[in-house]
């Protein structure tokens, strides 16, 4: 059973708008959470991440939230330019800070 | 800027043959991981190291074997492909100082025919 869920596979948003991921985790002892940008042919690239003492990491046009009662993420863009078209993936990490294990990806369109 | 470099980055292979990717990292990172990526499965984490002479299982570790015998290098083994081991594979490493990015490899795509 996946421990982090990302249950959009696709996104499409106008550019200049707004594009908001979603990922839910399942596992309490998660710490740490990350987000990971990936172009075709390419491997992934660390985005943002945030620690669970947190509820708002902010970097530029990127934003993550953390609700942990809920168990629940969120990636922030704004505005989106086409160059955001990628495919985010969403990653968690316990306190012993080995084991780094991600969703199943959220494809993003910018349509200019 | 090397970074992470896998070898090979494509290969073709018959059931029940076996092979070997390599990754080597330069930035002298402690934590290896290897990932596959399939379709609609996103990352899956197969086996990850913390150090060199360290190996340990990930989410889906069965038909894959891993050594870590340099600390830059940790190799993948596939001892008897089976087609569902068709993926893209991924290596990362990062530093054991808490909680932090992996840096990624271009990835090795595999066919097992």
């Amino acid at each position: 059973d996946q421990q982090v869920k990302q249950n959009s596979p696709s996104l499409s948003v106008q550019e200049g708008r707004i594009s908001i991921l979603n990922c839910d985790y399942t596992n309490s002892m998660f710490d740490y959470f990350l987000w990971y940008k990936k172009y075709p042919a390419e491997g992934p690239t660390f985005l943002i991440s945030i620690s669970s003492i947190k509820d708002k990491n902010e970097d530029g046009r990127f934003t993550v939230f953390l609700n942990k009662s809920a168990k629940h993420l969120s990636l922030h863009i704004v505005p989106s330019q086409p160059g955001d078209s990628a495919v985010y993936f969403c990653a968690a990490e316990g306190t012993s800070y080995d084991k780094v294990i991600f969703g199943p990806g959220t494809s993003l369109s910018v349509i200019p | 800027n090397a970074g992470v470099t896998q070898t090979p980055k494509f290969r073709v292979l018959k059931t029940g043959q076996s092979m070997t990717l390599l990754c080597a990292q330069d930035m002298n990172h402690e934590y290896m991981y290897w990932y596959r990526q399939d379709p609609g499965m996103g990352l899956r984490l197969i086996h990850y190291s913390v150090g060199e002479g360290t190996t340990a299982k990930g989410e889906v570790p069965d038909g894959y074997n891993v050594s870590r015998l340099k600390k830059q290098n940790f190799l993948l083994g596939l001892e008897s492909a089976a087609p569902s081991q068709t993926s893209v594979y991924f290596c990362a490493s990062r530093n054991p100082s808490g909680p932090g990015e992996l840096f990624f490899g271009e990835g090795s795509r595999l066919t097992v025919l």
